[in-house]
């Protein structure tokens, strides 16, 4: 079992609909989750983080985490084409490395 | 802008070369972790460095190895290269904060290798 798994999809949306982007996890003691974008040939883009159980807003983003499920995903709402990039979920399960996912792939068309 | 810096931006190398890539911290962090990430994968941890000593280390081989200064930039070097080590090494900039656990990472626009 991978220690961060993510759907790799592409996961297709209208522009101005909600784009819901899941990740699981396995390590328990995990504290900290990120989700990153990824534009292609880029390098990754801290988009927000969360520790604590719950929802955590930030504009047009909403990362919400479930330790007891031990999944994290993050809503993307009114998805413009400029959001099309990979979203890379990452988690701190100790002190120092981040365990990324491979990445899903969002595309948002007009 | 992360305010980190990496360069060179993109280098090519033969196998058995070696190799040093270079990382500028954003300014206020005393953390640097390296990453490697391959062509449709996620970002590999290879090391961290605070206080110029390494300070945890992902799967990597001991060909792998770096450096931090006292302006707590940073050094990835790769020594015999490989085809497989082909490619974007990425650096993160952060703080060590309360029980030495890493605060948010930041990370640089990466250097792209090439090993033919």
């Amino acid at each position: 079992q991978k220690e961060v798994e993510q759907n790799s999809g592409p996961l297709s949306v209208p522009e101005g609909a909600i784009a819901s982007l899941n990740c699981t996890y396995s390590d328990r003691g995990s504290q900290s989750f990120f989700w990153y974008r990824q534009y292609s040939g880029k390098s990754p883009e801290l988009i927000m983080f969360i520790y604590s159980n719950g929802d955590k807003e930030d504009g047009r983003f909403t990362a919400q985490l479930n330790k007891a499920s031990q999944y994290v995903s993050l809503l993307i709402r009114d998805s413009q084409p400029s959001d099309s990039a990979t979203y890379l979920c990452a988690v701190n399960t100790g002190f120092q490395k981040l365990v990324f996912g491979t990445g899903t792939r969002l595309l948002v068309s007009p | 802008e992360t305010g980190v810096t990496q360069s060179p931006t993109h280098l090519i190398k033969t196998r058995g070369q070696q190799v040093t890539l270079r990382c500028s911290s954003q300014s206020g962090h005393n953390t640097v972790s390296w990453y490697q990430q391959a062509l449709g994968q996620g970002p590999q941890f290879i090391f961290q460095y605070y206080r110029e000593e390494e300070n945890g280390r992902g799967n990597f081989p001991p060909r792998f190895s770096g450096l931090q200064f006292p302006n707590y930039s940073s050094e990835l070097n790769v020594n015999a290269l490989e085809l497989d080590d082909s490619a974007l090494y990425l650096c993160a900039s952060s703080n060590l904060g309360l029980a030495g656990r890493t605060d948010t990472q930041y990370f640089g626009p990466g250097t792209r290798l090439t090993v033919l």
